[in-house]
C-alpha cells in the first residue's frame, strides 16, 4: 500500500523556537493532504487542509500565524510551528490523498512534539 | 471542530467474541471511513463506506450505514487480543473534509 512519511517522529524542543515537520507521500502524488492534532487519549482534531500550489485552510480557532502549512510539491507538505510553547506538545499526524472524495487517506505515523 | 461521537468510549471483551462499535454523525457525507490507531502510532485505513451503500464486509470486519439516521456500525467478529486498539469514525464532508469521531478504545482479553 501506499505510504506516508513523517519525520521527525519525535522532537523535543525549547519554549520560543520553532519546529519543522515534514510529511511525504512516498509513493504517490498527494494532492490534497491534512494536518491533525491529537491530544493524548482524545480524537484527532483536524487543524488544516492542504492542497498544492495554494494556500492552506485552516479549521476555525487554529491559528494560521503560529502553525505555518506549506506544500509546495505533490509529494511533500510541511507543518511549522513557530515560537512554539509547552501548550504547543501534542501528536501531530498527517495525511495524504491522490484525490476526493473516495480516494484512500494515507496517515504518517505522527510526530511527537514537546515544548519544554 | 469534531463531526462525530462514537458509542462506546471503551469495550472490553474476551478473545473470541464480537466487538461493535457504534458512530454518530451531523452533517452529510460523502463516504464515512473506520480507522484503528495502536497507542501512539499512526492510523491504519481499514474501510470506507460511501453515501450511497448500506454495507461492506472485508474479512472479519462488518460496516454498516444508515444515512437516514445519521449512523454507523463497525462489527468485529472473532476477536483477537492484535484487535487492541482504538477505533475511529471518520466523515468525508461535503467540503471533502475528513473529520474523526471521539473514538472507541477496544480491549480484547486472552
Amino acid at each position: 500500500g501506499a505510504v506516508v512519511s513523517q519525520h521527525p517522529s519525535r522532537v523535543i524542543c525549547k519554549s520560543g523556537t520553532s519546529v519543522k515537520i515534514e510529511c511525504r507521500s512516498l509513493d504517490f502524488q498527494a494532492t490534497t493532504m491534512f494536518w491533525y492534532r491529537q491530544f493524548p487519549k482524545k480524537s484527532l482534531m483536524l487543524m488544516a487542509t492542504s492542497n498544492e500550489g495554494s494556500k492552506a485552510t485552516y479549521e476555525q480557532g487554529v491559528e494560521k500565524d503560529k502553525f505555518l502549512i506549506n506544500h509546495a510539491s505533490l509529494t511533500l507538505s510541511t507543518l511549522t510551528v513557530t515560537s512554539a510553547h509547552p501548550e504547543d506538545s501534542s501528536f501531530y499526524i498527517c495525511s495524504a490523498t491522490q484525490g476526493l472524495p473516495n480516494g484512500e487517506l494515507f496517515f504518517g505515523e505522527g510526530s511527537r512534539l514537546t515544548v519544554l | 471542530s469534531q463531526q462525530g461521537e462514537e458509542d462506546p468510549q471503551a469495550l472490553s471483551i474476551q478473545e473470541g467474541e464480537n466487538a461493535t462499535m457504534n458512530c454518530s454523525y451531523k452533517t452529510s457525507i460523502n463516504n464515512l471511513q473506520w480507522y484503528r490507531q495502536n497507542s501512539g502510532r499512526g492510523l491504519v485505513h481499514l474501510i470506507l463506506i460511501r453515501s450511497n451503500e448500506r454495507e461492506k464486509h472485508s474479512g472479519r470486519l462488518r460496516v454498516t450505514l444508515d444515512t437516514s439516521k445519521k449512523s454507523s456500525s463497525l462489527l468485529i467478529t472473532a476477536s483477537r487480543a492484535a484487535d487492541t486498539a482504538s477505533y475511529f469514525c471518520a466523515v468525508m464532508d461535503s467540503s471533502y473534509k475528513l473529520i474523526f469521531g471521539s473514538g472507541t478504545r477496544l480491549l480484547v482479553r486472552p
